[in-house]
This record gives structure tokens, sequence and C-alpha cells, in this order.
């Protein structure tokens, strides 16, 4: 089986431009979630898709947004960004149902703002 | 609100020594317990779950409720043991949906 994939690998962008990163899950699975990662914060959860609705959601600002299309695939949006917002984003997917399974990551989105 | 904490930020053994990688958290409730690894310049894969009871690679993580933790444990160390770990906890049942929360992680150097 293919592993998560995640597009595109790199991204640099300039404060106040928004962005769209991609991921495509493990064939089968139906729950991907979304992390953001940072040298000072470690991996913080963003959010949780399964069959197209956000399950669960973590402690960040309304410019982080998600959506999760009908063949499981997930997009995820940062609107007006910030410095701050430098990271690598990573995906994981599971089997989902219950929740609880275990997630497969990807190889992250680096994103870079100037 | 859950928290995991890993004590050592870097860990260095000799290859053949045992190896420790503590891991302890806060979660009233019975949570689901998960030790991820990171190889260089791979990505992030799941080594263990608590609940699988199961030894990989040679490492093996019993959960304490008590003392509240979930340490890695292997009883000799490879060079190619070498790696980032995470531990991460999920917690049970209700709305927990897919929210890992990790620890900031340990980085394992095995000295030939």
């Amino acid at each position: 089986k293919a592993g998560v994939t995640q597009t595109p690998r790199y991204l640099i962008k300039t404060r106040g431009q928004q962005v769209t990163l991609s991921c495509s899950p493990i064939s089968g699975h139906r729950s991907v979630s979304w992390y953001q990662q940072t040298p000072g914060q470690g991996l913080q959860f963003l959010f949780e898709y399964f069959s197209e609705t956000q399950r669960n959601k973590g402690n960040f600002p309304g410019r982080f947004s998600g959506r999760q299309f009908s063949n499981s695939r997930s997009e995820m949006n940062v609107s007006t960004l910030e410095l701050g917002d430098s990271a690598l984003y990573l995906c994981a997917s599971s089997l989902g149902a219950s929740g609880n399974q275990p997630q497969h990551f990807g190889d992250g989105t680096r994103l870079s703002i100037l | 609100a859950q928290r995991v904490t890993q004590p050592e930020k870097l860990l260095s053994v000799f290859k053949g020594a045992p190896v420790e990688l503590k891991c302890n958290y806060s979660y009233s409730g019975s949570p689901e317990l998960f030790w991820y690894v990171q190889y260089s310049r791979q990505r992030l894969q799941l080594l263990l779950r608590h609940i699988s009871r199961e030894s990989i690679k040679g490492f093996t993580a019993d959960l304490n409720k008590g003392e509240t933790s979930f340490h890695l444990k292997k009883p000799f160390a490879q060079e190619e043991d070498s790696a980032m770990y995470y531990c991460a906890l999920l917690p049970a049942g209700g709305t927990s949906y897919g929210k890992l929360t990790f620890g900031q992680g340990t980085i394992l150097t095995v000295h030939p």
C-alpha cells in the first residue's frame, strides 16, 4: 500500500498570503489528522476529519481551516500567514471509525514564511 | 487536559547496553499510549502501541497506571536504534478523535 502522501513538500510564502496543503491518506483510511511541528512547541494537533466532517479541533486560530473530500483526501488552509506559521505540517491517516486507531504519518510539508 | 512529558531531550548509550526512554503522562481517564520513532530522513512511524503488548525491534513498553508512565525499554541497544522517539497519548473514547498529544521527544544516540 502506498503511504500517506503530502504535497507540496516545501513552500515559501510571505506574510499575509494564504496557503493550501494537500494530504492523500492510505487507501481505505477514512480519518485524516493534521499536526503542526515547530522546534519550540513540538507536535501540536490541528484538526481531524472523518467522512468529510471535522470531528475534533486543536487550539489554533480560525485562520487554520481544513476540509475532507469524499475520497478521504484532505486539505488544510492557512490564511493571512504570519511569521510564526513557519513549521512542518504533518498529515496522518488512520482507519478512523472509532478515533483511536494508530495514525500513519506523511513526510510533511515544510512551510516557510518570509 | 492531557499532557505527555519526556524528561530526557538527549540520551546516549553504547551498543549492547540497556536503554530506557522515559515517558510520563497526565490524564484523568484511561488513555491509549503509543511510541513513535523517526529515523534520520524518514517519516514518523509507529513503533509500539500499549494495547498490543508486543515487542517491536526488541523494544517493549509497559503502561504503569499507578505511576502514569509508559517507559520504552530495550535490553541491548543497537546502532540502528539511533533516532528521535516520541511518546504520544490519545484519550480513550468520547470526542478524542485523532487528537494525539505528543511529548517533546528524546533523541537516542547509540555509540559503537
